[in-house]
């Protein structure tokens, strides 16, 4: 299909271990974003590629958390030594540049560290 | 504080009611403005934008006030298919439109 996807769909990680968030986002999307989700809670921003630049990672809640775009295409979220607050839904959603322009998300990656 | 403040839910409302949902938001730089909607273990989806003159689509009406730093959405008719959450959203300026999210007013529409 041509929207955003993320794999894999579901991860269930024992706490301590490293984890890879694949996003591939729609062909010519110049922004790519990662947020996270909380049960009952709105996605909360992690950080932000314009290409391959990564523009804001002030949401990243730790140094256990990195993202990479290396091409400007794909884009993965790592997080080392997984805890249990890292359980939760991880969206990507990628658009054109530009403020107002529709951002389009991925079904996530729901995170279960146990 | 948050930044984006919307109602608490859940809305539990009959179907062919009105439906009305406030959101503030606290940074004055707030440029663009939206209303998201998400299905249950869902992505959200845009609805629609909110524009300072307000705007309408079909049963859906949004409106901004820059000044009282306030959105709303009003639903006309719900239908059982309005059933989701409705996430206000806006963006800064000079963030390459960056989304930041109210925590959501979940809304359910009976029969």
């Amino acid at each position: 299909g041509a929207g955003v996807s993320q794999s894999p769909r579901y991860k269930v990680a024992k706490r301590g271990q490293d984890v890879a968030l694949r996003c591939d986002p729609i062909s010519g999307h110049v922004s790519l974003f990662w947020y996270q989700q909380a049960l009952g809670q709105g996605p909360e921003f992690l950080t932000y590629f314009q290409n391959e630049a990564q523009l804001d990672k002030s949401g990243l809640p730790s140094d256990r958390f990195f993202a990479e775009r290396p091409e400007g295409s794909v884009s993965t979220l790592k997080i080392q030594r997984t805890q249990q607050e890292d359980s939760a839904v991880y969206l990507c959603a990628s658009s054109l540049l530009g403020q107002g322009t529709e951002a389009f998300f991925g079904q996530g990656t729901r995170l279960t560290v146990v | 504080r948050k930044e984006v403040e919307q109602d608490p839910g859940p809305f539990n409302v009959p179907e062919g009611a009105t439906v009305a949902f406030n959101c503030t938001y606290s940074n004055s730089a707030s440029q663009s403005f939206f209303w998201y909607r998400q299905d249950c273990r869902k992505e959200p989806k845009l609805l629609m934008s909110v524009y300072s003159s307000g705007n309408e689509d079909g049963r859906f009406t949004a409106q901004l006030n820059r000044a009282s730093q306030y959105i709303s959405l009003l639903i006309r008719d719900s239908k059982l298919s309005d059933s989701a959450t409705y996430l206000c959203v806006v963006t800064r300026g000079n963030q390459g439109g960056k989304l930041i999210f109210g925590q959501g007013t979940e809304l359910s529409v009976k029969p």
